[in-house]
């Protein structure tokens, strides 16, 4: 089974900060590799899609990057509304995916 | 505009039975995966199964394979997830999401949450 770490598990920012996560797949994955921010109470919203794209109507300090098994997420200059969790998730076996363990960022 | 639409909160007692549906509408049915993703209290996103609504091809995670079913019915657009018994640690909101080519989950339910308890 393809295993998804990701890092850190939780961080705290503020407003304005840059913001980078990480995820690891423990085999190759390509850039089947997909980012997801999800808040308190409501479902996952796809950011990235194929490790680098970003989904229409995300904003564009939301960026993605990787190849292989190392891939990240950055948030350029961190709004109000961006304090959620994020999820990682492969899809090298589609139909099957795998999510990362989720990082929380905090005020 | 693609649109799931869950079945409202459950309230059961272990040792019940229990389906929860996903309607979906906006797109062609029986051309996209659904898959169904749990998320216990507090907890991060676990990938149960997809299904294939064009000839009901089911793949489950294996850590799910024997507790739930997933099942469709085309005729209405409607996805399942039933479980024949439930456990306090199924307490959980299961999301459906739409695979949208790929393994892309581009479009979700607003979730079910079902809670079990005695």
């Amino acid at each position: 089974d393809i295993k998804m770490t990701q890092s850190p598990s939780s961080l705290s920012a503020s407003v304005g900060d840059r913001v980078t996560i990480t995820c690891q797949a423990n085999e190759h994955i390509s850039n089947y590799l997909n980012w997801y921010q999800q808040k308190p109470g409501k479902a996952p919203r796809l950011l990235i899609y194929d490790a680098s794209h970003l989904e229409p109507g995300v904003p564009s300090r939301f960026s993605g990057s990787g190849y292989g098994r190392d891939f990240t997420l950055t948030i350029s200059s961190l709004e109000p509304e961006d304090f959620a969790t994020y999820y990682c998730q492969q899809y090298d076996n589609t139909p099957r995916v795998t999510f990362g363990g989720g990082t929380q960022v905090e005020i | 505009e693609v649109q799931l639409v869950q079945s409202g909160t459950q309230m059961k007692k272990p040792g019940e039975s229990l389906t929860i549906s996903c309607q979906v509408s906006g797109y062609s049915f029986i051309a996209y995966w659904i898959g169904w993703v749990r998320q216990r209290p507090g907890k991060g996103l676990e990938w149960m199964g997809i299904i294939y609504p064009g000839d009901s091809d089911v793949r489950y995670n294996s850590a799910f394979e024997g507790q739930v079913t997933i099942s469709v019915d085309k005729s209405i657009n409607t996805a399942y997830l039933h479980w024949n018994t439930l456990q306090a640690a199924d307490t959980a909101t299961y999301f459906c999401a739409r695979h949208r080519g790929g393994g892309t989950l581009g479009s979700w339910g607003p979730g079910t949450l079902v809670t079990v308890s005695s």
